[in-house]
């Protein structure tokens, strides 16, 4: 199976603090990793693919084959982050399971 | 510009009372998703449809079928639903890629299913 973690549940920073959240993956071969985020009451959404290498929103994700992670940062967060979000294999693939996710809460 | 559009919103439902959830897209994606996402728990897929063809995940319920009849739509059917059915039900759509690279997922915004 394709997995990937996400070891924490719940993540609480300041505003202005850096965020990091973290996702590891579990599977050989060349990783294709997203990042989907879910605001309050609003639809689940891409926010970062690694294959495109580009910041939204601030937030960036670097794959990292030798320790088989794809973790989120940010340097400065801010209240409208808070939401959840999850780390995901490519869709289509053996075994696609989303990761558990991560609450990110920000704190005024 | 709604792209992924699931109806019902909320569908209330009799244990034991087959439900037809429905999906439709403008998207014109050749890959239709179905998600089960409990409360405070990650979406968990049912099953996809690439094109026409039905790809089922291994702990997928005998009580979870779904149909394609065309590229825009895509019906959940939960056969007889019992109180662990009670979820958010969410569709997804992306289009496969044929450079060999995957492309993200489109998603509704869920239809919550109420069981009684």
């Amino acid at each position: 199976a394709q997995r990937v973690t996400q070891p924490e549940k719940l993540l609480s920073v300041f505003k202005g603090a850096p965020v990091e959240l973290k996702c590891n993956y579990s599977y050989s071969g060349s990783p294709e990793l997203f990042w989907y985020v879910q605001y309050s009451r609003q639809r689940l959404q891409l926010l970062l693919r690694h294959i495109s290498r580009e910041s939204i929103k601030g937030f960036t994700a670097d794959l990292n084959k030798g320790e088989t992670s794809f973790h989120l940062k940010k340097p400065f967060a801010q209240e409208e982050d808070s939401a959840m979000y999850y780390c995901a294999p490519p869709p289509g693939t053996y075994k696609y399971i989303f990761g558990t996710g991560t609450r990110l809460k920000v704190l005024a | 510009d709604a792209m992924v559009i699931q109806n019902p919103r909320y569908q209330v439902t009799q244990f034991g009372k087959p439900v037809t959830l429905s999906c439709s897209q403008t998207l014109n994606h050749n890959v239709m998703y179905w998600y089960q996402q409990k409360s405070s728990q990650a979406p968990k897929l049912l099953f996809h449809y690439y094109d026409k063809d039905f790809n089922n995940e291994a702990d997928t319920p005998d009580n979870f079928q779904s149909r394609r009849p065309n590229t825009s739509f895509c019906f959940l059917d939960i056969r007889s639903p019992g109180l662990g059915d009670a979820a958010m039900y969410l569709c997804a759509t992306s289009r496969e890629g044929t450079s060999g690279s995957y492309n993200e997922q489109f998603f509704g915004p869920g239809t919550r299913l109420t069981v009684l």
